[in-house]
């Protein structure tokens, strides 16, 4: 059964503008990972949050982790066109990880 | 470098037949997955290799599906008796240790069962 359920289910925003994604899990963790999926490839990992880290930046990205909640969030701030594509949220479940059904998101030019 | 490399990109073929799915991992990585995408769907867990340990298939849907990973490398997923519903994208993934490293992806093969 799938632990990280992102939403919203789709996002479509114009270039310049933020965008937010969230994700929810069931049980306790020991980090969340989030990865990208243009169409027809495979995912590319972006970004990893260890269960005792609240936020974390990586370039355009930012991630938050409230354990209490089991809830994550990616923000991609200034979006570009380049940044559509699918996004994933993975938990790990003892040696595997287990995603989410992901985010679209359309950034338009 | 090199990354994960899957073969054939795409596959179809009907009902019934055998295939074979390929998985070259990254070099030295020692775990390695496969994972089942349908359509506009999350991944679903099929088969876990970590190093020279027994594999866990505890995500392979029946028994028509098995994998195997010789030398601690390369890896082949066999769908014995394909079925319309094995069809979705394939995709392999290898890391240098277990659930907690990021996962590096190959681009997957698309099997299409007519």
């Amino acid at each position: 059964s799938q632990q990280g359920e992102e939403d919203p289910q789709a996002l479509s925003i114009q270039e310049g503008e933020n965008a937010t994604m969230n994700c929810s899990y069931k049980t306790s963790i020991n980090n969340l990972q989030w990865y990208r999926q243009n169409s027809g490839r495979g995912l590319v990992h972006l970004i990893l949050i260890r269960s005792n880290e609240r936020e974390k930046h990586s370039g355009r990205l930012r991630v938050t982790l409230d354990t209490s909640k089991k809830s994550s969030s990616l923000l991609i701030t200034a979006s570009r066109a380049a940044d559509t594509a699918s996004y994933f949220c993975a938990t790990d479940d003892g040696n595997k990880l287990v995603f989410g059904a992901g985010t679209i998101l359309r950034v338009k030019s | 470098g090199a990354g994960v490399s899957q073969s054939p990109s795409n596959k179809v073929t009907e009902k019934g037949k055998d295939v074979e799915l390929r998985c070259d991992p990254i070099s030295g990585h020692t775990a390695l997955y496969w994972y089942r995408q349908s359509l506009g769907q999350g991944l679903e867990f099929l088969i876990y290799f970590q190093g020279n340990s027994a594999p866990d298939k505890s995500g392979l849907p029946s028994d028509r599906f098995s994998a195997e990973r010789t030398g601690g490398s390369v890896s082949t997923l066999t769908i014995q008796r394909t079925q319309q519903e094995d069809s979705a994208v394939y995709l392999c993934a290898s890391s240098v240790g277990t659930g907690n490293q990021p996962q590096h992806f190959g681009d997957g093969t698309r099997l299409s069962i007519l």
